[in-house]
């Protein structure tokens, strides 16, 4: 069975930093693409980060570009994300996901998500 | 700040048949396959319909999509009080080289 287990949530003050793990079994993670997916409280799905599975590939929303870096270690079959220069509307559910299919041909690109992780909270906030 | 625009709410009696809309653009939806994600209150998403018309297995065939031009839509047919939730439609968009979601749709059976 697939499984997806983030950490590393927390409460950190406007300006600090987190780093975020995702403990991924039951597949061969390195052939993977994953991705990070946020939710603020309330509000809607939000992507946030996605690399490939060798990890020479990433990209990132415009929003953490420049702040987070997402990395992974193949080896430890684990994903993370690095927060700096946090902000009180990163506070968000921080999900992390699969990506069975991760491709662009010459005529679209196919990205989807699944299965998604429980999800990890992060709040920031004085 | 979402990209792809979907009604706020959607209902229906159990039976009926429910269509959700994701409109996008040509950089999206217009050239790339749409996925639909189910969100049941305080749980994490699952996803319900990938390369805009496909349904991973266990997920009923009452869920289907299909897509048109720069929109999408999911239809849930035969509506079950356990389809209540959050439904967000999504799409690789080309200019942002990055993914987007739907601002979402609730979900009501009455």
């Amino acid at each position: 069975e697939v499984q997806l287990m983030e950490s590393g949530g927390g409460l950190v003050q406007p300006g600090g930093s987190l780093r975020l793990s995702c403990a991924a079994s039951g597949f061969a993670f390195g052939s993977y693409a994953m991705s990070w997916v946020r939710q603020a409280p309330g509000r809607g799905l939000e992507w946030v980060s996605h690399i490939s599975g060798s990890g020479d590939t990433t990209y990132y929303a415009d929003s953490v570009k420049g702040r987070f870096i997402i990395s992974r270690d193949n080896s430890k079959n684990t994903l993370y994300l690095q927060m700096k220069s946090l902000r009180g509307e990163d506070t968000a559910v921080y999900y992390c996901a699969k990506e069975p299919s991760s491709y662009c041909s010459s005529t679209h690109c196919s990205h989807w998500f699944d299965p998604w992780g429980q999800g990890t909270l992060v709040t920031v906030s004085s | 700040q979402s990209v792809l625009t979907q009604p706020p709410s959607a209902s229906g009696t159990p039976g009926q048949r429910v269509t959700i809309s994701c409109s996008g653009s040509s950089s999206n939806i217009g050239t790339n396959t749409v996925n639909w994600y189910q969100q049941l209150p305080g749980t994490a998403p699952k996803v319900l319909i990938h390369n805009t018309n496909q349904r991973p297995s266990g997920v009923p065939d009452r869920f289907s999509g299909s897509k048109s031009g720069t929109s999408a839509s999911l239809a849930i047919s035969g509506l079950q009080s356990e389809d209540e939730a959050d439904y967000y439609c999504a799409a690789w968009d080309d200019i942002l080289n990055g993914y987007v979601f739907g601002t979402g749709t609730e979900v009501t059976v009455l």
